[in-house]
C-alpha cells in the first residue's frame, strides 16, 4: 500500500514569495492533515480536513496560508507571502476517518532566506 | 484542551541499558496518548497508543508505555537499548475519540557505543 506522498521534498525561497506544497494522501483516506513543525518543536496542527470539507483551521494564519482539498483528495498548502518564521517542516497525514491513526509523509523541508 | 511535556530534550544511553523517555500530559478530557518516532528528514511512525483499553501499552521494536492517571504520565521504556533507536521522540496527546494530535517538543534519543 503505498504511503502519504507530499511534494516537493525540499524548497528555498525567499521572504515575501509564494510557496505551494502538494499531498497525495493514502487511497480511500478521507480525514487530511497539515502540520507544521519548527526545528527544536513538535507538530502543530494547521487544518484538518474531512472529505472536501475544512473540519478545523484555528491554527491557520490565515492572512498568509491557505490550503484546499477541492476534489477531496489531493492536497496543496500555500503560503503567500512568505516570512522568515515560516521556515518548517510541512507533514501531512491521512486517516480513514477522523477515529483512526493518521499516518505521516515524509513532509516537505520550507527555508526562507 | 491538551498539552504534553517532554522532560529531556535530549537522552543518551548507552547501548544495551534502559531507555526512559518522560511524558506527562494535560486534558480537560480523557485522553488518547500516543508516541511517535522520527528518523531524521523522514515522516513521523507510530510506535504505540494508549486508547483507554490496557494501561500498559507495548508497541513496535520493544517500546513500551504505561499510563498513569495519577501522575497524568505516559513514560515510554525499552529495556535493552540499540544503536537503531538513535532518533527523535514525540509524546502527544489528543481527546478521546479523536486524531488530532497536540505533539509535545520532542527528545532526541543517542545511543553510545
Amino acid at each position: 500500500e503505498a504511503g502519504v506522498a507530499q511534494s516537493p521534498r525540499y524548497k528555498i525561497i525567499e521572504k515575501r514569495q509564494s510557496v505551494a506544497f502538494w499531498c497525495n494522501p493514502i487511497s480511500g483516506h478521507a480525514t487530511l492533515y497539515w502540520y507544521q513543525q519548527i526545528l527544536g518543536q513538535g507538530p502543530k496542527l494547521l487544518i484538518q480536513f474531512q472529505n472536501n470539507g475544512v473540519v478545523d483551521d484555528s491554527q491557520l494564519p490565515k492572512d498568509r496560508f491557505s490550503a484546499e482539498r477541492l476534489k477531496g483528495v489531493d492536497s496543496t498548502l500555500k503560503i503567500q507571502p512568505a516570512k522568515l518564521e515560516d521556515s518548517a517542516v510541512y507533514l501531512c497525514a491521512s486517516s480513514f476517518d477522523p477515529n483512526t491513526e493518521a499516518f505521516f509523509g515524509q513532509g516537505t523541508r520550507l527555508t526562507v532566506v | 484542551a491538551q498539552s504534553v511535556t517532554q522532560l529531556g530534550s535530549h537522552v543518551s544511553v548507552s547501548e544495551g541499558a534502559l531507555v526512559l523517555l518522560r511524558c506527562n500530559y494535560s486534558s480537560s478530557v480523557p485522553p488518547y496518548l500516543f508516541w511517535y518516532v522520527q528518523y531524521p528528514n523522514q515522516g513521523l511512525q507510530l510506535l504505540l497508543k494508549y486508547t483507554s483499553a490496557a494501561t500498559l501499552v507495548k508497541g513496535i521494536n520493544g517500546f513500551e508505555a504505561e499510563f498513569k492517571k495519577s501522575e497524568t504520565s505516559f513514560h515510554l521504556t525499552k529495556p535493552s537499548a540499540h544503536m537503531s533507536d538513535a532518533a527523535e521522540y514525540f509524546c502527544a496527546v489528543s481527546g478521546a475519540g479523536s486524531y488530532q494530535l497536540t505533539f509535545g517538543k520532542g527528545t532526541k534519543l543517542s545511543v553510545i557505543p
